[in-house]
């Protein structure tokens, strides 16, 4: 089965400083690798997601993420935060197969931005 | 399109009694998933329906819960009877079944059991 993990359970950064917010997953065959934002009292928004191609994947609000194969990770990157960026960021990852199958999440990493 | 849209928002119940989570998935989306989201345990998928029929019930913690859903627009999350430690956010999320692979999710209802 797939799992996921994100070791940093909280992230304090400067605002316009960069951020970089670790995933690495652990699967037998290949997977999809997404990052979800969840800001307070919403529910998840997809941020990005890596599907195949460009190991570079580009999404929402700035943000970045690549994947690495050999290190299984996809880890978040952002050059410069802004105090609206506050929020859960949670890593994701699913199998490739036909059809979506169940999206197994981290335990997500809280990226707290102040001025 | 709405959205996914779960009802209610918040719901605060006493220890044993029924409480029902409801859901409506974008119209057209063929997957449903319910997931509980707490602060000991994060995000764990209970269940998740493909064409309305119940694929991967694992997630369920124990026979006191249980999810149905009886049209492509319309699903239920039960427990019965309810404990304190069922207290969460739960969320509702669906997927359209044509090659998609983003899951959108409703705002979540908010259960305190006291």
């Amino acid at each position: 089965a797939q799992s996921v993990t994100q070791l940093d359970s909280q992230v304090p950064v400067f605002e316009e400083a960069p951020v970089e917010l670790r995933c690495n997953y652990s699967s037998s065959v290949s997977v999809y690798l997404f990052w979800y934002v969840q800001y307070p009292n919403q529910g998840l928004q997809l941020l990005l997601k890596y599907l195949s191609g460009s190991t570079l994947v580009k999404g929402i609000n700035g943000f970045e993420a690549e994947f690495n194969k050999s290190q299984t990770s996809f880890h978040l990157r952002k050059p410069s935060v802004h105090i609206s960026d506050t929020a859960e960021y949670f890593c994701a990852v699913t199998l490739m197969n036909t059809g979506f199958q169940k999206l197994v999440f981290g335990t997500g990493t809280r990226l707290l931005v102040s001025p | 399109d709405a959205g996914v849209i779960q009802s209610p928002r918040h719901e605060v119940t006493e220890m044993g009694q029924e409480v029902t989570l409801r859901c409506k998935p974008i119209s057209g989306h063929n997957s449903l998933f319910w997931y509980r989201q707490t602060m000991m345990r994060g995000l764990e998928l209970l269940i998740y329906f493909n064409n309305n029929v119940p694929i991967d019930d694992s997630g369920m913690p124990e026979d006191r819960f249980s999810a149905k859903m009886p049209n492509a627009s319309f699903s239920t999350l039960k427990i019965q009877p309810s404990e304190p430690r069922d207290s969460a956010v739960y969320f509702c999320a669906s997927v359209s079944g044509t090659g998609s692979t983003e899951a959108f999710f409703g705002q979540g209802t908010r259960l305190t059991v006291v």
